[in-house]
């Protein structure tokens, strides 16, 4: 079945380390990517997009993720996490030319950040 | 604060009740969306409006309906549920227009329902 994987269910880190998340996904064709993130209490907000071109793309709040299509992929980084980034993260991809209007998510990536 | 906004923002009823969730999208989008997050699940999408018609509508059960006005409004009508549709039940919204659909989500708080 077609499937968007965050295996990170949670990942707790120390203020200033780095961080990656992974996204893969099983959809074969041309696909958008997005990274949510749910502050605790707050609504999800897209934090990044990918649509075309270079597939290093850079979010707010300095994070960046890279599309690398060979792996299906698209992990989420940031080279110095700060408490403030404790959340959930999603991962969510759009495949194109299915017709629908649909994005297929993740399960989410608890971020707990230790000050 | 998103532009979406939804009330209320907690219900809880019992399953004999008849209930509506409210979205408002203040971002002149044409489209929305109601999803359902459950814990430990990925978001499920329920429904789909594009300019005030249904396009989606992913095998949900017929105690949800949903019911869009015009393209600020959007309501999710709830009769007869059961427990296991205790979630929280989001709404979102996107530029999109006609068939061609801008991707870009934008989120309400969502509504925290409990049903009894």
């Amino acid at each position: 079945a077609q499937s968007v994987s965050q295996h990170n269910h949670h990942v707790i880190l120390s203020e200033a380390a780095s961080l990656e998340l992974g996204c893969n996904y099983s959809y074969g064709g041309t696909v958008n990517l997005f990274w949510y993130v749910q502050y605790p209490g707050q609504h999800l907000q897209l934090l990044l997009k990918y649509f075309s071109g270079d597939p290093l793309v850079k979010g707010i709040k300095g994070f960046e993720a890279e599309f690398i299509k060979s792996k299906f992929s698209f992990n989420l980084r940031k080279p110095s996490v700060q408490w403030s980034d404790t959340a959930e993260y999603f991962c969510a991809v759009k495949v194109l030319g299915t017709g629908a209007n649909n994005l297929f998510f993740g399960t989410g990536t608890r971020l707990t950040v230790i000050p | 604060e998103t532009g979406v906004t939804q009330t209320p923002r907690h219900l809880v009823m019992g399953m004999t009740n008849k209930k509506s969730l409210k979205c408002e999208q203040h971002l002149g989008h044409n489209a929305m969306y109601w999803y359902k997050q459950s814990a430990k699940k990925p978001l499920e999408l329920m429904f789909v409006y594009s300019l005030e018609e249904r396009v989606e509508n992913n095998s949900v059960p017929s105690r949800f309906s949903p019911e869009c006005p015009n393209s600020s409004h959007l309501f999710l009508h709830l009769h007869t549920l059961q427990p296991e549709d205790s979630a929280l039940y989001l709404c979102a919204s996107s530029p999109g227009s006609g068939g061609a659909f801008i991707d870009t989500q934008y989120f309400g708080p969502g509504t925290r329902l409990t049903v009894l």
